[in-house]
């Protein structure tokens, strides 16, 4: 499986503010996907992080308040933008292996306050 | 769209005991079922998956059984262990395509000595 890395693990953020996730992966992947895992809840895909083109987004997700790039078959970030404490998560990236199962990143833990 | 309904919410056990989580799904295009357990603090981690042409698939001590015909599927631990102590998601997807995986709300188990 791959081995994925997420940057930071955890911040605390002022809210209006904006943070950026960095996401990478050891291998080249085709399938990226972005998570919120509110606590004590399930997972909620944010999008998917399509490379060399817009980012698929899911209803109640947007671009303007989630913008993610994913500029090679390696890396992809989000960003969470314009926080509020509402925004506060765990937010996960994800890819898909060779026969559709997917892997996640160790998460980012985001307090806005 | 997908939806996944899981059951119980929560599950105790005594060490030894087997242990049953439920799920059903309702998008009958849906032919990947994977399950994952996260432990607190973690990252989701697949632990079984089967896909729609096969009725059962076990794993050591887990298990996990497809009714496509009723849209079911459930995981069965048996001889549970404190380190089964988690929660797990299971969950459906299209396979080919855009992959698209829908989590169920989760199970807490908690497997008592």
């Amino acid at each position: 499986s791959a081995v994925i890395s997420q940057k930071p693990s955890r911040d605390i953020c002022q809210r209006g503010t904006s943070l950026t996730i960095q996401c990478q992966v050891d291998s080249q992947v085709t399938m990226m996907f972005w998570y919120r895992q509110q606590p004590g809840q399930s997972l909620t895909l944010i999008a998917t992080a399509n490379q060399g083109s817009e980012a698929t987004y899911e209803s109640g997700f947007v671009i303007d308040k989630f913008p993610i790039s994913r500029p090679n078959l390696t890396f992809s970030t989000l960003t969470v933008s314009n926080m509020s404490p509402e925004d506060s998560s765990i937010y996960l990236c994800s890819v898909m292996g060779q026969v559709y199962e997917q892997y996640f990143g160790p998460g980012t833990r985001l307090t806005v306050t | 769209g997908e939806n996944v309904e899981q059951h119980p919410s929560t599950l105790s056990v005594q060490e030894g005991d087997s242990a049953v989580i439920k799920c059903t799904y309702s998008d009958s295009a849906s032919n990947y079922f994977p399950w994952y357990k996260q432990e607190l603090g973690k990252r989701p981690q697949l632990i079984i998956d089967i896909r729609s042409n096969v009725g059962e698939k076990k794993d050591q001590r887990i298990a996990v059984t497809l009714n496509k015909t009723a849209k079911h599927f459930s995981l069965h631990i048996t001889e549970t262990q404190p380190e089964d102590s988690a929660v797990y998601f299971c969950a459906a997807s299209p396979a080919g395509g855009y992959q698209k995986v829908t989590f169920g709300t989760g199970t807490k188990l908690q497997v008592i000595p």
